[in-house]
């Protein structure tokens, strides 16, 4: 069964570089979520949208932006990257967005390392 | 503030073993209880989940038990393997009114000995 992809695997950044995560949800799912999750702790949720539209956000800081394409492929781009910031980012995709079927999917991650 | 509390942080257990993991909840908005499983480095896996109108859910060696009054779930894993080894997290979603977004436990430590 098709996953969700995520790409890069792995991002080495210098401190205040940019990053863009680029997340492909499962086919036919339309709900991408991100969560960030540091060493040794639990996922925290940034960000998702919905049909496009962003539908709730977390604690994402102001640096960072994303969005949904048309093709339901979403991108999480990072800017003035901190030492803090270093975390494996995780995206998830689920057929609807709240309501029966919210089962979420996570992809493999991408571990993002800030020098 | 941690809204869904976990415990033990970690557990050993003996092949053939129950392991048991316990979460505890304070917003009663949550509607939407799941478990995932993750292996170092790679994403969580959703093993099973359950709803609030049901006090148990049995998938295979996995069962959740929920007490909807107590606001606490469970996972119990029946003849726990080698292969169970790795990280349990517990999560909560109030899936209805808020889109979906879960909120995590702090994670189990699950070490199965052989």
């Amino acid at each position: 069964a098709a996953g969700v992809i995520q790409s890069p695997r792995h991002l080495i950044k210098e401190k205040r570089e940019t990053a863009t995560l680029k997340c492909y949800p499962i086919p036919r799912h339309d709900t991408v979520y991100w969560y960030q999750q540091g060493p040794g702790q639990d996922p925290q949720f940034l960000i998702s949208f919905y049909e496009k539209m962003q539908s709730d956000k977390g604690s994402i800081p102001d640096r960072f932006s994303a969005q949904q394409f048309s093709d339901y492929h979403s991108e999480l781009n990072m800017s003035s990257l901190e030492l803090g910031d270093s975390a494996l980012y995780f995206c998830a995709s689920s057929p609807i967005a709240g309501g029966v079927g919210n089962e979420q999917f996570f992809g493999p991650g991408t571990r993002l390392t800030v020098l | 503030q941690q809204q869904v509390k976990q415990s033990p942080q970690s557990l050993i257990v003996q092949k053939g073993g129950i392991s048991i993991i316990n979460c505890a909840y304070e917003n009663t908005a949550f509607d939407y209880f799941p478990w995932y499983q993750q292996f170092p480095g790679k994403g969580p896996a959703l093993l099973i989940a359950i709803r609030p109108d049901v006090s148990e859910k049995k998938e295979g060696r996995f069962t959740i038990s929920f007490n909807k009054s107590a606001k606490q779930f469970s996972l119990h894993i029946m003849d726990s393997q080698p292969g169970d080894s790795a990280t349990y997290f517990c999560a909560a979603g109030a899936i209805y009114n808020q889109g979906g977004k879960l909120i995590f436990g702090q994670g189990t430590e699950l070490s199965v000995k052989p």
